[in-house]
């Protein structure tokens, strides 16, 4: 089953403008990562964030974690065309023999 | 590193057809998984291996699949016989460890068509 699950399930915003989506997950988990997916190509690692971190930067890209609310954000600023994607988190965790377990996805859409 | 390397891009295939989609990992790399990724079901992990070693196969869907990695730089997803509902991207990744602060590198995916 899948661990994480992400909210919205879309989202369409005009170029410039931040983009924020949800995690939230079940078990404790060992680390959160987040992948994005270009139309007809394959997953992309973007970040980690372990469970003891609760926020980290990579350019743009803003990844927060709650591990008591057992959520993360992932924050795009000043987003641009080339932003749109689907963007995943994916969470390992001891429970799961660290098996990297996927959500549904956030479907992003960048408007010109 | 060319990355992970999958073939065919594209596979149509008659129901009742031996599909095989096969994968290059990144050199180096311990750790092999397979995805299936639908609309209906998201990205679900088939199966896994460690040195070559299948871990995890409980994510086959049934014993018409089967994976093999004779060696650590090839992969084979066999499907047969194939159904209709069999058709999905299947992606192969790959990653010096398992989850835990390490990440996966997948492949471009090979989109199978069962009709």
């Amino acid at each position: 089953s899948q661990q994480g699950e992400e909210d919205p399930q879309a989202l369409s915003i005009q170029e410039g403008e931040n983009a924020t989506m949800n995690c939230s997950y079940k078990t404790s988990i060992n680390n959160l990562q987040w992948y994005r997916q270009n139309s007809g190509r394959g997953l992309v690692h973007l970040i980690l964030i372990r469970s003891n971190e609760r926020e980290k930067h990579s350019g743009r890209l803003r990844v927060t974690l709650d591990t008591s609310k057992k959520s993360s954000s992932l924050l795009i600023t000043a987003s641009r065309a080339a932003d749109t994607a689907s963007y995943f988190c994916a969470t390992d965790a001891y429970s799961n023999d660290y098996k990297l377990s996927f959500g549904a996805g956030t479907t992003v859409t960048v408007r010109a | 590193d060319a990355g992970v390397i999958q073939s065919p891009r594209h596979e149509v295939t008659e129901m009742g057809q031996e599909v095989t989609l096969r994968c290059k990992p990144i050199s180096g790399h311990d750790y092999l998984f397979w995805y299936r990724q639908t609309m209906m079901r998201g990205l679900e992990l088939l199966i896994y291996f460690n040195n070559n070693v299948p871990i995890d196969d409980s994510g086959m869907p049934e014993d018409r699949f089967s994976a093999k990695m004779p060696n650590a730089s090839f992969s084979t997803l066999k499907i047969q016989p194939s159904e209709p509902r069999d058709s999905a991207v299947y992606f192969c990744a790959s990653s010096l460890g398992q989850g835990r602060m390490t990440e996966a590198f997948f492949g471009q995916g090979t989109r199978l068509t069962v009709v």
